[in-house]
């Protein structure tokens, strides 16, 4: 199946801070979600961004398929952007799933 | 919020027993999946439903099944509870032709 893989792993900001996530996948996709999971579990959805650039207030994605990467732009981090950063994309051996990566675990300091 | 709902919230089983974790699709969605997600992991697929039947299923053994029912709600239930079935899990309804995903909040289960 496809592998997704996210980096950093980490990462602790100041607020106020801007910050970029990768996501790299191996194979072509024909979607691709970027998701905010908060600490009680929920997983959020972000951009569903199967290429191109999508912009939502202080966050924005960009997508390049062709080179089978995604990158997730937080800018002027808040506190309450603390948690854990998920992308997925469609496993090719079963159509209907997604794949996820290991995510980034971020942390906004006041 | 996603409008998917899902219930119990927490809950905690000993080894051997069975769970039954039950979700209510967003309005409008016909397509239900679940995930497993371990602590520290990614949520991993377990299987999908559509129009009441399973139509894709990730590397989870046999004592993991589903209902989906025709107001597009799902069950998943877990016979055989192992240890190692400790973990969050994750209910997601979408639209069968289109890929994008809303979850829950999802079902935190522990096994003792």
């Amino acid at each position: 199946g496809i592998q997704v893989e996210q980096s950093p792993p980490d990462l602790i900001l100041q607020e106020g801070a801007n910050s970029t996530l990768r996501c790299n996948f191996s194979d072509s996709v024909n979607n691709l979600q970027w998701f905010h999971q908060n600490p009680w579990g929920q997983l959020i959805n972000l951009f569903y961004i199967p290429s191109g650039t999508k912009q939502n207030g202080r966050l924005s994605a960009t997508t390049v398929a062709t080179e089978r990467y995604s990158l997730l732009y937080i800018s002027s981090s808040q506190t309450t952007d603390s948690g854990v950063y998920f992308c997925a994309v469609p496993n090719s051996n079963s159509g209907y799933a997604l794949n996820f990566g290991k995510g980034t675990s971020l942390l906004v300091t006041p | 919020e996603t409008g998917v709902t899902q219930s119990p919230t927490h809950l905690i089983k000993t080894r051997g027993q069975q769970v039954t974790l039950r979700c209510s699709s967003q309005s409008g969605h016909n397509t239900v999946s679940w995930y497993q997600q371990a602590l520290g992991q990614g949520p991993q697929f377990i299987f999908q439903y559509y129009r009441e039947e399973e139509n894709g299923r990730g590397n989870f053994p046999p004592r993991f099944s589903g209902l989906q029912f025709p107001n597009y709600s799902s069950e998943l239930n877990v016979n055989a509870l192992e240890l190692d079935d400790s973990a969050l899990y994750l209910c997601a309804s979408s639209l069968a032709d289109d890929g994008e995903l809303f979850f829950g909040e999802g079902s935190r289960l522990t096994v003792l």
